[in-house]
């Protein structure tokens, strides 16, 4: 299993600011994911972090407005840029583990309100 | 075709019941299947794997269908415990390691 860190756990910002928030994993992984939650929704897919290249985004999500870094195996950030009242959700980093039992752990989530 | 889709539920049932969830997939290549659980305000936490046909744990069963592209989840001897957001995870069409959350099914168990 894996340990995974994630912070802050909930901000409250001005619209047009931006926040970075930050994902500790305890152990190297080599696959690690970013998942935003709206409220009453299910997980969407933001962008996959790779490892010393720059991120794969999803449809919909553009590398302007969610910068990501994957400096090494173990860390990654995810900025929300230029905030606006539509960016408010829960974000969600998580780290694909092979092997036996294999699965995706996530980490507990950071709680975005944009006034 | 959605790439998952699920019942939203609620369902509302009483302590003891047994209770079956559906879910359906479209990517006929999916190998893997999964079952999270999410309670309130917390992150999803993985409940089962589903690899070949079926799975079980305890009071949970899970079960792949591959020719009708459905799983389902049941759960019996529901306790109060039981009750939170269950959510179907499939692979994404270009990467099995990227994987899609349906929207869930709530389940509420009652005294």
């Amino acid at each position: 299993s894996a340990v995974i860190s994630q912070k802050p756990s909930r901000d409250i910002c001005q619209r047009g600011t931006s926040l970075t928030i930050q994902c500790q994993v305890d152990s190297q992984v080599t696959m690690m994911f970013w998942y935003r939650q709206q409220p009453g929704q299910s997980l969407t897919l933001i962008a996959t972090a790779n490892q010393g290249s720059e991120a794969t985004y999803e449809s919909g999500f553009v590398i302007d407005k969610f910068p990501i870094s994957r400096p090494n195996l173990t860390f990654s950030t995810l900025t929300v840029s230029n905030m606006s009242p539509e960016d408010s959700s829960i974000y969600l980093c998580s780290a694909y583990l092979f092997g036996e039992g294999e699965k995706l752990f996530f980490g507990s989530g950071t709680q975005l309100s944009v006034l | 075709r959605k790439e998952v889709e699920q019942d939203p539920g609620p369902f509302n049932v009483p302590e003891g019941a047994t209770v079956a969830f559906n879910c359906t997939y479209s990517n006929s290549a999916s190998q893997s299947f999964f079952w999270y659980r999410q309670d309130c305000r917390k992150e999803p936490k993985l409940l089962m794997s589903v690899y070949s046909s079926g799975n079980e744990d305890g009071r949970f069963t899970a079960q792949l269908n591959r020719a009708s592209q459905y799983i389902s989840l049941l759960i019996r001897d529901s306790k109060l415990s039981d009750s939170a957001t269950y959510l179907c995870v499939v692979p994404g069409m270009d990467s099995s390691y990227k994987l899609i959350f349906g929207s869930g099914t709530r389940l509420l168990v009652r005294p």
